[in-house]
């Protein structure tokens, strides 16, 4: 069982609102991504961290930004949501070569 | 950089089928992990995979590390509608200090 929580799990907002997408995990991993996916779409890497005060952008450029202050915590920032970052969001983190999946947070920007 | 091919990129079968679906690398993994997503939710671990050769089973799940590490397929059988949902692979060809690569995904849809 992945102990890794994403909160909240739907979020509904309007176009220019702030927000902050929220991921925890107890496993003590210090690799932690972020990926952004469409309804049955592929997964695309946004962001990732090697551990405290380390991150890194991902394969997709994102106007989000991310933060690691400790190492359970890995938030995402939107400073002005648009309707084009409607998408699902997942968390994952990754001890010895097993990476696991938080339950996503789906964002519909109006 | 790194690309994985899954394939096929979509499947509808028949209830009590077997099923197979396959990934393969440029490049050569040492870690192939293979993913299950339901709608609205996380993708969930189904197996990995760490030596080339390897065949691994996890209830009616089979994965195996192909010879040449540069790919892998999963074989699911006596397929059930619980099945639906997007299978992925991904592959990792080091040490683990860079992001996994993963698949575009295999839709499987379940006809009872």
């Amino acid at each position: 069982e992945a102990d890794i929580y994403q909160t909240p799990r739907y979020l509904v907002i309007g176009t220019g609102k702030k927000i902050t997408l929220e991921c925890s995990q107890t496993m003590g991993h210090d690799k932690m991504y972020w990926y952004q996916q469409d309804p049955g779409m592929e997964l695309h890497l946004i962001h990732y961290s090697y551990g405290v005060n380390s991150t890194e952008k991902g394969d997709l450029s994102s106007e989000s930004t991310v933060s690691r202050i400790r190492t359970e915590h890995f938030p995402l920032t939107l400073e002005s949501a648009r309707p084009s970052h409607t998408s699902q969001y997942l968390c994952a983190s990754r001890g010895w070569n097993i990476q696991y999946f938080g339950a996503g947070t789906r964002l519909s920007v109006l | 950089g790194q690309q994985l091919n899954q394939s096929p990129q979509s499947m509808f079968i028949q209830e009590g089928e077997d099923v197979s679906m396959n990934c393969t690398s440029s490049s050569i993994f040492n870690t192939w992990l293979w993913y299950k997503q339901d709608p609205g939710e996380g993708p969930v671990l189904l197996i990995a995979l760490y030596k080339a050769g390897e065949l691994t089973s996890n209830g009616r799940l089979t994965a195996q590390f192909g010879i040449t590490r540069k790919d892998s397929f999963l074989n699911i059988s006596a397929s059930i509608p619980s099945d639906v949902g997007i299978y992925f692979c991904a592959g990792q060809w080091n040490s683990g200090n860079t992001p996994l690569v993963f698949g575009k995904g295999t839709r499987l849809s379940v006809i009872a």
